[in-house]
């Protein structure tokens, strides 16, 4: 079975707080995502990475930067939490084929104050 | 327009109904079809994925993909109250992109 896990479930922190939220796959997977999902909009793309030290902006980078030193692990850094960063976030790998599905990590609960 | 398009419900059908989640996409050249589920509070998990025209079965639930009218659905058959739920359509080419959900509810 994949497993992607996420380093919390839930987290509280205040504005202007360095935030890192870690996720680590156990499969093997080329592709890891980071996105956050809030009522009404959806799952929207943060960042991705295609391979160890590689990353890639999403839809809605900004606020946000990465690290993927190792291939199991893909860290979303908020250098200066604000409020409206208050979402859930989800974690996602997958192999490398446009084929293959994304599986998600169980999700952080981040609230920003 | 945004690239894949749900109706957000709440689609509201009695248990042992069939019901039927539907999702248009935009971009053409999108060569991977899929449906999570997610329940309250969880992460979404894959319950079905098609490539190809036509429909696609497993057990009570039939994907049917239309690629000529940019369309994608979901049946679930037999609808039982666990399977109320938050449907995700995800639609990809050179990434992925998901439509914002359709809440379900079975009523018993």
């Amino acid at each position: 079975d994949v497993k992607v896990t996420q380093s919390s479930r839930y987290l509280v922190k205040r504005t202007g707080e360095k935030v890192f939220l870690e996720c680590v796959q156990d499969m093997d997977h080329e592709n890891m995502f980071w996105y956050r999902q809030d009522p009404g909009l959806g799952l929207r793309l943060i960042y991705f990475s295609y391979d160890v030290k590689m990353k890639e902006k999403g839809d809605i980078p900004e606020g946000y930067s990465v690290s993927r030193e190792k291939k199991e692990r893909f860290s979303l850094i908020l250098e200066s939490a604000s409020t409206n960063q208050t979402s859930m976030y989800l974690c996602a790998s997958s192999f490398g084929s446009l084929r293959d599905t994304q599986y998600f990590g169980p999700g952080t609960r981040l609230t920003v104050l | 327009q945004k690239e894949v398009e749900q109706n957000s419900g709440p689609l509201s059908v009695p248990e042992g109904a069939i019901a039927s989640l539907n999702c248009t996409y935009s971009d053409r050249g999108s060569q991977s079809f899929f449906w999570y589920r997610q329940y309250s509070g969880k992460s979404p998990e894959l319950i079905m994925f098609i490539y190809s025209n036509g429909d696609k079965e497993d057990g009570r639930f039939t994907a049917q993909l239309n690629k000529a009218s940019q369309y994608v659905s979901l049946l679930i058959r037999d609808s039982q109250p666990s399977d109320s739920a938050t449907y995700l359509c995800a639609v990809r080419n050179n990434d992925m992109r998901f439509g914002a959900g359709t809440r379900l509810t079975v009523k018993p």
